[in-house]
């Protein structure tokens, strides 16, 4: 079993819908939660960072991180075409050795 | 904005033969990564550097593959020899104890490798 099990996908959702991506994990030491964005051909940008348990939220993004479920999810609001792409969930025990989740691959139909 | 530049893009070689990779990470940043996704897949840690010194090789295949970074800055990546198995996109990344949040990895564009 993987440390970090994330659904592929794909997602395919109108534009304006809210996209829910989520992720779990086994590795109770994990202590950092990261979401990164990758656009094809290119590499992994970083869009949300989280430390512990709670929410965070920036413009049309929002984190969530529930350790006692060890579960994680992301959400964008107002979906827009731009946003297609796949989506890495990542987490650490320390806040440099990553492991990541597969990616779950999202088209905003316009 | 800085940004991780890696050379080549695309690489093309035959199983056997050897390829390697090059990044030149973001100024000032310590700490290099060098992963593997294969499509379809999260990246995985082959490598980190700490200046010139290796932190963690653990997952490298130390039989084929071997990484330095001799001056503490600019690294290579090398493969000998390529097998089928080894094609995928090879990334680097980089991060910083100064950076906010503190060591959030900046990745490069990656090299593409197909081996056939």
């Amino acid at each position: 079993q993987k440390e970090v099990e994330q659904d592929p996908g794909p997602l395919s959702v109108p534009e304006g819908a809210i996209v829910s991506l989520n992720c779990t994990y086994s590795n109770s030491a994990f202590q950092y939660f990261m979401w990164y964005r990758q656009y094809s051909r290119k590499g992994p940008e970083l869009l949300m960072y989280t430390y512990s348990s709670g929410n965070k939220e920036d413009g049309r993004f929002t984190a969530q991180v529930d350790k006692s479920s060890k579960y994680i999810s992301l959400f964008i609001r107002d979906s827009q075409p731009s946003d297609s792409a796949t989506y890495l969930c990542a987490m650490s025990p320390n806040d440099y050795k990553l492991s990541f989740g597969a990616g779950t691959t999202v088209t905003v139909r316009a | 904005e800085a940004e991780v530049a890696q050379s080549p893009r695309y690489k093309i070689t035959e199983k056997s033969q050897a390829v390697a990779f090059w990044c030149d990470p973001i100024s000032g940043h310590a700490t290099l990564y060098w992963y593997r996704q294969i499509l379809g897949q999260g990246p995985e840690l082959l490598v980190q550097f700490q200046d010139e010194s290796v932190v963690d090789d653990s997952q490298l295949p130390k039989d084929r593959f071997s990484a330095e970074r001799l001056k503490g800055v600019d690294s290579t990546l090398k493969i000998q020899p390529a097998e089928l198995g080894d094609s995928a996109m090879y990334l680097c990344a980089s991060s910083s104890l100064a950076g906010a949040p503190r060591n959030t990895q900046y990745f490069g564009p990656g090299t593409r490798l197909t081996v056939l």
